[in-house]
């Protein structure tokens, strides 16, 4: 029962370096959905995805790249990092049920505590 | 637009003293509300939610809400505090597309 994980707890990078956030989980959820968050300003939606191949911004994409290939895999990239991305991220999961009243309850992994220097 | 509103951004109260952290929401049609709690260091977890029926909800941890929807609030409270509660707590409303706009959150310190 991995549930949703993240990988790495913890990094540390350059301004204008890649990096990669990984996220991977086990229950075949249709939605996953990447979060940053900063102090002051609560959880804000950086991407989100409804199923593989189906990606779409949230309300602070920019500087942000997304992929699924797999249902199970979201990674977030930070193309050429910035001071400003310096954050918490938090990815999550849902299940969109068909039919009766949708479930969007949101499973969230541990979070990715990323420095930007 | 959705939002959602959190007044209270730090609270303390005393263990054993009940708690109640407001949450109101702007939205136009029937809310879907939720509220989650996120332990230092952890992720979110889900307290509990409102979709519709009955406007008092229990959740986990003998937290319960009350949805209001003459006063937009969804407010979360729980009787008797623990000194586990100490966390942050944010209230968050179905957006469409599947999504979760979070309030800015309330950060709950408990006294001895």
């Amino acid at each position: 029962d991995a549930g949703i994980t993240q990988s790495p707890r913890y990094k540390i990078t350059e301004t204008g370096r890649q990096v990669t956030l990984m996220c991977h989980q086990t229950w075949s959820h249709s939605y996953m959905f990447w979060y940053r968050q900063d102090l002051g300003h609560g959880l804000r939606l950086i991407y989100y995805s409804a199923a593989a191949d189906i990606t779409d911004k949230g309300e602070v994409p920019d500087g942000y790249v997304v992929s699924r290939s797999k249902t199970e895999n979201f990674p977030l990239t930070l193309e050429s990092a910035t001071r400003s991305q310096t954050s918490v991220y938090f990815c999550a999961s849902s299940v969109r049920l068909a039919g009766g009243p949708p479930d969007y309850e949101q499973y969230f992994g541990p979070g990715t505590r990323l420095t930007v220097t | 637009a959705q939002s959602v509103t959190q007044p209270d951004i730090h609270i303390t109260v005393s263990e054993g003293a009940s708690l109640e952290l407001r949450c109101n929401y702007s939205y136009g049609a029937t809310p879907y509300l939720f509220w989650y709690v996120q332990s230092p260091g952890q992720g979110l977890q889900l307290l509990l939610k409102y979709f519709s029926g009955d406007t008092l909800v229990q959740g986990i941890k003998g937290f319960e809400a009350e949805f209001k929807r003459s006063q937009s609030s969804f407010n979360l409270r729980k009787p008797s505090v623990h000194w586990s509660d100490a966390a942050e707590y944010f209230c968050a409303v179905y957006n469409q597309g599947g999504k979760l706009i979070f309030g800015q959150g309330t950060e709950l310190s408990v006294k001895p």
